[in-house]
C-alpha cells in the first residue's frame, strides 16, 4: 500500500521560503510511471495544483506560481520536495503531496494527509 | 488554459435523494477527469477516474459519466456519510497540468 507523508515547518515568516518534503513508502519513486505532485488548499477554499516532478527530475509548474516554485526529487531517500519563495499570508494553506499514474493521469490516486502551513510573523 | 466550471456550488438534499453534479470544460479533454469527495480536515478521496471508472472500494451508488466537455457525478441514493464537498479534476495532456473544479458542498436538507 502506497503512503505519502508531508513534513516541514508549520509556520513560515512572510518573505521567507516555505519548504516541505513528501516521503513515499510502499513504492519507489525511481521506478518511474508516476507524476509526483504538490497541491494546496487555502482555508475553507478549493484545491489548487502547484506542480509535479517525474523521477527523472523533469518538472512542470502551475503558471500562476511558476516564478516562486521549485520541486525537486531525492530518489535515494524516496522523497520529493517543494520550495515556495517569497511567501505572503496568501500562501497560508494545507499542502498535500499526491501521485498520478502516467498511464492514466486523469486523477491523483494517492494523497498525503496534508500539512497546514501558516505564513505569519 | 482549460477552464473547469463546476455546478452547483452547493446543494441541499435528503437521504435517499438522487444527486447530480456537473463539470464543464472550456475545451475537449477526452475522458481525462476524476471526481473526489472531501470531508472536513481530510484529504480528498478519489471516487471516479477516467471520467467513469469507479475507484476500488467506493460504493456503487457513485457513478461518473461524460466525455469531451461535459461530465457528471451522480449519487443514486444519498446516504448520511455522503454529505461532503465534491470536486472534479481535469487533466491536460501536454504539458501535464491539472485543474480542479470549484467544488460542490452537499448539505443535509
Amino acid at each position: 500500500q502506497v503512503q505519502l507523508q508531508e513534513s516541514g515547518p508549520g509556520l513560515v515568516k512572510p518573505s521567507q521560503t516555505l519548504s516541505l518534503t513528501c516521503t513515499v513508502s510502499g513504492g519507489s519513486i525511481s521506478s518511474g510511471g508516476y507524476y509526483w505532485s504538490w497541491i494546496r488548499q487555502h482555508p475553507g477554499k478549493g484545491l489548487e495544483w502547484i506542480g509535479y516532478i517525474y523521477y527523472s527530475g523533469s518538472t512542470y509548474y502551475n503558471p500562476s506560481l511558476k516564478s516562486r516554485v521549485t520541486i525537486s526529487v531525492d530518489t535515494s531517500k524516496n522523497q520529493f520536495s517543494l520550495k515556495l519563495s517569497s511567501v505572503t499570508a496568501a500562501d497560508t494553506a494545507v499542502y498535500y503531496c499526491a501521485r498520478a499514474v502516467v498511464a492514466d493521469p486523469s486523477s491523483f490516486d494517492y494523497w498525503g494527509q496534508g500539512t497546514l502551513v501558516t505564513v505569519s510573523s | 488554459d482549460i477552464q473547469m466550471t463546476q455546478s452547483p456550488s452547493s446543494l441541499s438534499a435528503s437521504v435517499g435523494d438522487r444527486v447530480t453534479i456537473t463539470c464543464r470544460a472550456s475545451q475537449g479533454i477526452r475522458n481525462d477527469l476524476g471526481w473526489y469527495q472531501q470531508k472536513p480536515g481530510k484529504a480528498p478521496k478519489r471516487l471516479i477516474y477516467a471520467a467513469s471508472s469507479l475507484q476500488s472500494g467506493v460504493p456503487s451508488r457513485f457513478s461518473g459519466s461524460g466525455s469531451g466537455t461535459e461530465f457528471t457525478l451522480t449519487i443514486s441514493s444519498l446516504q448520511p456519510e455522503d454529505f461532503a464537498t465534491y470536486y472534479c479534476l481535469q487533466h491536460n495532456s501536454y504539458p501535464p497540468t491539472w485543474t480542479f473544479g470549484q467544488g460542490t458542498k452537499v448539505e443535509i436538507k
